[in-house]
């Protein structure tokens, strides 16, 4: 089985820059995703990592160490536009293709 | 323009009827999938289906059937055995053999859901 676990809500300032963790307890790991959902809205794909280290995209880095069984995503300059959920999900050998997610951090972003 | 739809985008239904969502996809992927997310909640895996006629169950499969007689389309029927069907449903869909913008063959794309409230 799998137990992902993220903080349920965090709230940061614009401009500013906030990471939210997510750690993983699983009995085979392939990667691990980030997603970004806006209320009521489908979740889009914002990161993966398959390797440890850490992948930056723009204002969006993703950090994993597969022996710790650890991840964060970094937001930087942040913008009203980024007060989301970010679902953590990861990816199983053998699993089909499944994802398993994480409960999700709902960010909010303030002036 | 390719990608994932389901209709209706809101559905209401009293107690004790069954309601077919629908999920269509026109990327050529193989694997299609089912969620389900409650208020403040992550995405719990109902079904999934990897290739047509086949399909397996997932988390929370009770109360509800799928099926898979065309690879674009996976409708999911919330039965009236559901006891708590009020939720978010999203319905997913990956390439096996291909790859996503992540480079990965496991990225699933998302329709937009479905808000479906049993009263």
């Amino acid at each position: 089985g799998q137990n992902i676990d993220q903080p349920t809500e965090m709230t940061a300032t614009e401009g500013a820059i906030v990471q939210i963790n997510c750690t993983y307890q699983t009995s085979g790991f392939n990667g691990l995703f980030w997603y970004q959902q806006h209320a009521g809205e489908a979740p889009t794909f914002l990161s993966y990592n398959v390797l440890d280290g850490l992948e930056e995209k723009g204002r969006f880095s993703s950090f994993l160490s597969r022996s710790k069984g650890y991840s964060y995503l970094l937001l930087k300059e942040l913008q009203m536009k980024d007060s989301a959920s970010y679902l953590c999900a990861i990816t199983e050998p053998g699993g089909g293709n499944k994802l398993t997610f994480g409960t999700g951090t709902q960010l909010k972003v303030e002036l | 323009d390719g990608g994932i739809t389901q209709s209706p985008k809101y559905l209401f239904r009293k107690e004790g009827q069954n309601v077919t969502l629908s999920c269509e996809q026109n990327l050529n992927h193989d694997a299609m999938y089912w969620y389900r997310q409650d208020p403040g909640q992550g995405l719990r895996l109902i079904y999934y289906s990897q290739i047509v006629n086949d399909f397996q169950k997932g988390d929370i499969a009770e109360g509800y059937s799928v099926s898979r007689e065309k690879k674009e389309s996976f409708p999911l029927t919330v039965t009236s055995a559901q006891k708590n069907p009020t939720a978010f449903y999203l319905c997913a869909s990956s390439s096996i053999s291909g790859r996503g913008t992540s480079g990965s063959s496991y990225e699933q794309y998302f329709g937009p859901g479905t808000r479906l409230t049993v009263t």
